[in-house]
C-alpha cells in the first residue's frame, strides 16, 4: 500500500492558480493516482485520475513526473467554491481486485479567500 | 441520473440502542462500499459488496456491525448495540462493475451520534 503525504492546509485568493503536491514514494507499478474533493457535509467526489505525465479535464490538471513518486493537482483560477478538502489517493488496479477500497489520508484543506 | 442516497442524514441515539443506516447506490452499480470517519480521523473503509455478496469486509470494526445487501440493490448497515466510539459520519459509495479502475460515487453520508 502506497502511503501518501500532502500538506495539511493551503490558502489562496480567488483567481489564483493552486497547486497541491502529494508524495507517494512507494507507489507500485499498477497504482493509479486519483484525487478526490470533499465539501463540508458531503461525500468525497472524484476530480481526476492519472497514471503518468499529464492529465487535464474541465476541473483540474494532474502532473505526474516520470518517477511517479509525487503528483501535483493544479486548480486554475480558484473561486470561493473551491474551498474544500482535497485527497490524494494511490490505489491499485491489481492485487486480485480491480474494484477495491479507497485509502484516504488526511487530505489538504484548501481555503480560498476573496 | 440520481446519485447515491443515504438515509437518515443524521441520527442521534443512546449507547446500547440499535441504529440502521441505509444506502441506495446509483442504479446499475454492482459495487457498493461503506466507509466511515470518526471524529478527527481519516475516512476508513468498512466493507465492499459486489451485488449481494460481501467481497471484502476486513474493515468492519467488530461484530456489532452488520451489513446486508439483499437482492443486490440497496444496502443497510446495522449497529447493535451502539457504543460511544461509533459516532462519526458513515459514507456509502458505489461504482460500476467494468474492468479497470472505477470511480466511486459517494453519498452525502449519515452523521451518527451516540450519547
Amino acid at each position: 500500500l502506497a502511503k501518501t503525504t500532502q500538506p495539511i492546509s493551503m490558502d489562496s485568493y480567488e483567481g489564483q492558480e493552486v497547486n497541491i503536491t502529494c508524495s507517494h514514494n512507494n507507489i507500485a507499478t499498477n497504482d493509479y493516482i486519483t484525487w478526490y474533493q470533499q465539501f463540508p457535509s458531503q461525500g468525497p467526489r472524484f476530480i481526476i485520475q492519472g497514471y503518468k505525465t499529464k492529465v487535464t479535464n474541465e476541473v483540474a490538471s494532474l502532473f505526474i513526473p516520470a518517477d511517479r513518486k509525487s503528483s501535483t493537482l493544479s486548480l486554475p483560477r480558484v473561486s470561493l467554491s473551491d474551498t474544500a478538502v482535497y485527497y490524494c489517493l494511490v490505489g491499485d488496479e491489481d492485487r486480485g481486485s480491480t474494484l477495491g477500497r479507497l485509502y484516504f489520508g488526511r487530505g489538504t484543506q484548501l481555503t480560498v479567500w476573496p | 441520473e440520481a446519485g447515491v442516497t443515504q438515509f437518515p442524514s443524521h441520527s442521534v441515539i443512546e449507547k446500547g440502542q440499535t441504529v440502521t443506516l441505509r444506502c441506495d447506490p446509483i442504479s446499475g452499480h454492482d459495487n457498493l462500499y461503506w466507509y466511515r470517519r470518526v471524529m478527527g480521523k481519516e475516512i476508513k473503509f468498512l466493507l465492499h459488496f459486489v451485488k449481494e455478496s460481501k467481497q471484502d469486509e476486513s474493515g468492519m470494526p467488530n461484530n456489532r456491525f452488520l451489513a446486508e445487501r439483499t437482492g443486490g440493490t440497496y444496502s443497510t448497515l446495522k449497529v447493535q448495540p451502539a457504543e460511544l466510539e461509533d459516532s462519526g459520519v458513515y459514507f456509502c459509495a458505489s461504482s460500476r462493475s467494468s474492468g479497470g479502475y472505477n470511480e466511486q460515487f459517494f453519498g452525502p453520508g449519515t452523521r451518527l451520534t451516540v450519547l
